[in-house]
């Protein structure tokens, strides 16, 4: 069946300005995460969404980061006046229930701030 | 805090030859401990999870151990096509079901 998958799978922008990163969970999957990757970094945890509930935005590095999650279904990660600092690949995750269930990555959007 | 190290942050082997990868955390209460392999420019990809002290799991070559310490991957007779980089993150009690991973370990199986 389909896995996660992730758009743009690579993505330059210049400082300043803002982009919009998506994510299509696997169909059914009720959790969702994202996470960052930087170079010679481990994976950063950003934020969590879990059904209906208020999702877990504790890993949000700055406000100038936010995202939401329509439907129940897809998720679009925000990055307003973004800054070079922000250049990582962002990581996309599905889970089927929350718990301890192992997380299902997408590939990732490399972001690149010029 | 929650910190997760892995090691070591690179190992090259030859096909055939064994070794093992480290992953120490210390955490406040563990509900679940991750193995992942990641291939150059794709997301991770899973492996194992572990519960408990004792617990042990295989799949092909690889075979992860769990201590109140620490973890081990264990690799037997490896591959070129086991070259990888392979991550262990961690489920803690109290923080949701987020993961916290450490850096990775590097692995390169040469023929």
């Amino acid at each position: 069946g389909a896995g996660v998958s992730q758009s743009p799978s690579n993505k330059v922008t210049e400082k300043g300005k803002d982009v919009e990163l998506r994510c299509d969970p696997i169909s059914g999957h009720t959790a969702l995460y994202w996470y960052r990757q930087s170079l010679g970094q481990g994976l950063e945890f950003l934020i969590y969404f879990q059904g209906n509930s208020a999702p877990d935005k504790s890993g949000l590095p700055s406000d100038r980061f936010s995202a939401e999650r329509t439907g129940g279904s897809v998720s679009t990660l925000t990055i307003q006046r973004t800054q070079q600092e922000d250049s990582a690949v962002y990581l996309c995750a599905s889970v089927q229930s929350s718990g301890k269930d192992e997380q299902f990555f997408g590939p990732g959007t490399r972001l690149t701030v010029l | 805090e929650d910190q997760v190290t892995q090691s070591p942050e690179a190992l090259r082997l030859q096909e055939g030859e064994s070794s093992s990868l480290n992953c120490s955390y210390t955490v406040s209460g563990l509900r679940g401990l991750f193995w992942y392999r990641q291939d150059p420019g794709k997301g991770p990809e899973f492996l194992f999870t572990l519960y408990s002290a004792g617990e042990e799991k295989e799949k092909e070559r690889l075979k992860a151990t769990l201590t109140k310490k620490e973890s081990f991957l264990h690799i037997t007779a490896p591959k070129p096509e086991d070259s990888a980089t392979y991550l262990c993150a961690v489920q803690v009690r109290g923080s949701g079901s987020r993961l916290t991973f450490g850096e990775g370990t590097q692995l390169t199986v040469n023929p």
